[in-house]
Parts: C-alpha cells; structure tokens; sequence
C-alpha cells in the first residue's frame, strides 16, 4: 500500500515559518489534504486538493505538491498553531485507499 | 451545519464485537457528493483510515482489518455503523466518524469516542 513519510517535529519560532513535508512516491500524481489536530480534539482540514484552504483557515496556511514531497506551510506562526499535523491522500489505485502519514509535532518555540 | 455523533459502548471484552453508530444531523446522509467513513488514533499515535461507504452501500476497507471490518448505512436513520470484530487490546483507540469527498478531504469529523479493549 501507499506509504507517507512525514518528520515526527518541526519546531519553529513565533512569527517565522513553518514547512512541514510530506513524502511519497510520486505524491506530485495525487491530491493530498492537510489536517491539523490539537490535544484531545478531532483533526480539522486546513488544505485539501494540495493548496485550497477551507473557509475560515488563515491565509497563513498554504501548501504544494510536486514530484515525490507535498509540504504544508504556516507562515507567521502563532502558539496557537502548536499541534499536530497530518497529510493524507485517497489513492483511488488501490484497494487501502485511505492513506496518512504518521503525523508531525509542531511545536512553537 | 453539519454534525456527526459517535455512539457506542466505550469498554469491549477482548474476542468480542466493537460496535459504534454515528449519527448525522444537518445534512443527509443520502448526499451523492460525500462518502462516510471511520478512522481511528491509538492512545499517543497517529490517524489509521479503517473503511468507507457511500449511501448506495459500496463499501471500501483497510486491507489489514478487512477480515474484522463491517461499515453499514441506515438512509432512514441517517446514520452508519462500525463493527470490528475479534478485537484485541491493540484496537484500544479513540474511533472517529467523519464525511469526505470522493477525493477523500475529509470534510467534516466527529468528536471521536475511546474504546478500550479489556477484559
């Protein structure tokens, strides 16, 4: 089945910016949807389709996806954005189609 | 606005059967745009996608607990279910129902429930 990799931390001092990567083969090919997930809440969807925001996520959150790393940027990063994050993809090709990476701390310094 | 609620025993012997219900409100479940699925996180781990269902009743599962796995739908409740049976103590996880696109955003979660697996 399809493997994401992803760094288990990104630290990051307030009001720099945060990349967080998410690697796969040929992950440029598919759509890949970022979740953010702070303690004892479910995960949100910040990015989906690579790079569009839902409403009411911060333009601070952008992401892209070429070749074999999608990453997920947080610019002028907050305490608040102190979480975990998650890439995932939906790889239509294949009979385990849900797929996550094992997630990255990010914790604001 | 859109709302899902798991429901279900929070504490299951282990070889027995984990069943859960998540009930959606503020939405059908009907939709042609959305799939439903369940996904579970292990105390201190990371996100495991366990299946899908479309309202139709097609069906997609992780291929590592498809032999335990059954996702159904009730259009008329509008909610669906879980069943995992067999379980261990390494099915101990917070069980999360959630809708997602068919290019699998996940759109919309619950709050997640903890199932503990023990005797």
């Amino acid at each position: 089945s399809y493997v994401l990799t992803q760094p288990p931390s990104v630290s990051v001092a307030p009001g720099k910016t945060a990349r967080i990567t998410c690697g796969g083969n040929n992950i440029g090919s598919k759509s890949v949807h970022w979740y953010q997930q702070k303690p004892g809440q479910a995960p949100v969807l910040v990015i989906y389709y690579d790079s569009d925001r839902p409403s009411g996520i911060p333009e601070r959150f952008s992401g892209s996806n070429s070749g074999n790393t999608a990453t997920l940027t947080i610019s002028r990063v907050e305490a608040g954005d102190e979480a975990d994050y998650y890439c995932q993809v939906w790889d239509s090709s294949s009979d385990h189609r849900g797929v996550f990476g094992g997630g990255t701390k990010l914790t604001v310094l | 606005q859109l709302q899902l609620q798991e429901s279900g025993p929070g504490l299951v012997k282990p070889s027995e059967t984990l069943s859960l219900t998540c009930t959606v409100s503020g939405g059908s479940i009907s939709s042609s745009s959305y799939y439903w699925g369940w996904i579970r996180q292990p105390p201190g781990k990371g996100l495991e996608w366990i299946g899908s269902i479309y309202y139709s009743g097609s069906t997609y599962y992780n291929p590592s607990l498809k032999s335990r796995v059954t996702i159904s739908v009730d259009t008329s409740k509008n909610q669906f279910s879980l069943k995992l049976s067999s379980v261990t103590a390494a099915d101990t996880a917070v069980y999360y129902c959630a809708r997602h696109t068919n290019y699998g955003d996940y759109v919309a979660w619950g709050q997640g429930t903890l199932v503990t697996v023990s005797s």
